[in-house]
């Protein structure tokens, strides 16, 4: 079945640690998108990629890093610079163009220890 | 994009249609009305859209005030499942990315045996 599928479900990482967050679709879009979301908000872009090899920073990039090198995989970088790391991260992607809506992958929630 | 306001929290009792408001008052011409709902711990699913005519679907009715300043959401037989944190989102829709948008708190909706 088509879809975008985010891994792992939970992930646990020691302070300091840099963890890398995978993001996989088949759908053929071709633009990708990282959210945040903290307990009780909503969603707060990370970063998000249109085409391949080319990527933007959202409101709340500081932190984190991303690479588009396959229209399939936008993995997430969080680094040891992000000052609170623990949050529920969502991946999603579209087509570009007119008219269309966004696909969510089911999230990694990440706890930092 | 234009901000949205949404009540924090509703009720409905199963079976009974919930109706869920959206106010979007600095809405511009080219902005469409998404809704996606969030099932706690999931990723966000869309629902519908729409630019000013009522659209309805197989979730859901959308109905879009004729200055587009406020929306509803009409879900018609509400059930146990449809419990969730309900989004309103307003966006261009030609030509962008379709999932960078700005999602606020959103409205809790509880369906009640």
């Amino acid at each position: 079945d088509g879809g975008i599928t985010q891994s792992p479900k939970y992930l646990f990482r020691k302070e300091g640690q840099n963890v890398t967050l995978s993001c996989e679709q088949n759908l053929n879009h071709d633009a990708m998108y990282w959210y945040r979301q903290d307990p009780g908000q909503g969603l707060r872009l990370i970063y998000y990629s249109q085409i391949v090899n080319d990527f933007q920073k959202g409101d709340i990039a500081e932190g984190y890093s991303v690479s588009r090198e396959k229209k399939e995989s936008f993995p997430l970088t969080v680094t040891s610079a992000q000052k609170n790391p623990t949050a529920f991260y969502l991946c999603a992607s579209s087509v570009t163009g007119f008219n269309t809506e966004a696909f969510f992958g089911q999230g990694t929630r990440l706890t930092v220890v | 994009d234009a901000k949205t306001t949404q009540p924090p929290s509703m009720d409905c009792a199963e079976g009974r249609a919930a109706n869920l408001p959206c106010n979007h008052s600095t809405i511009s011409g080219n902005e469409y009305v998404y809704w996606y709902r969030q099932i706690h711990s999931q990723g966000p699913q869309y629902i519908i859209h729409g630019l000013k005519n009522n659209e309805t679907n197989e979730m859901a009715s959308l109905i879009i005030t004729e200055d587009r300043k406020s929306s509803t959401l009409i879900l018609p037989h509400a059930t146990l499942r449809d419990t969730a944190v309900y989004y309103c989102i307003v966006r261009v829709a030609r030509g962008t990315n379709a999932g960078k948008s700005t999602f606020g708190d959103g409205t809790t909706l509880t369906v009640k045996p």
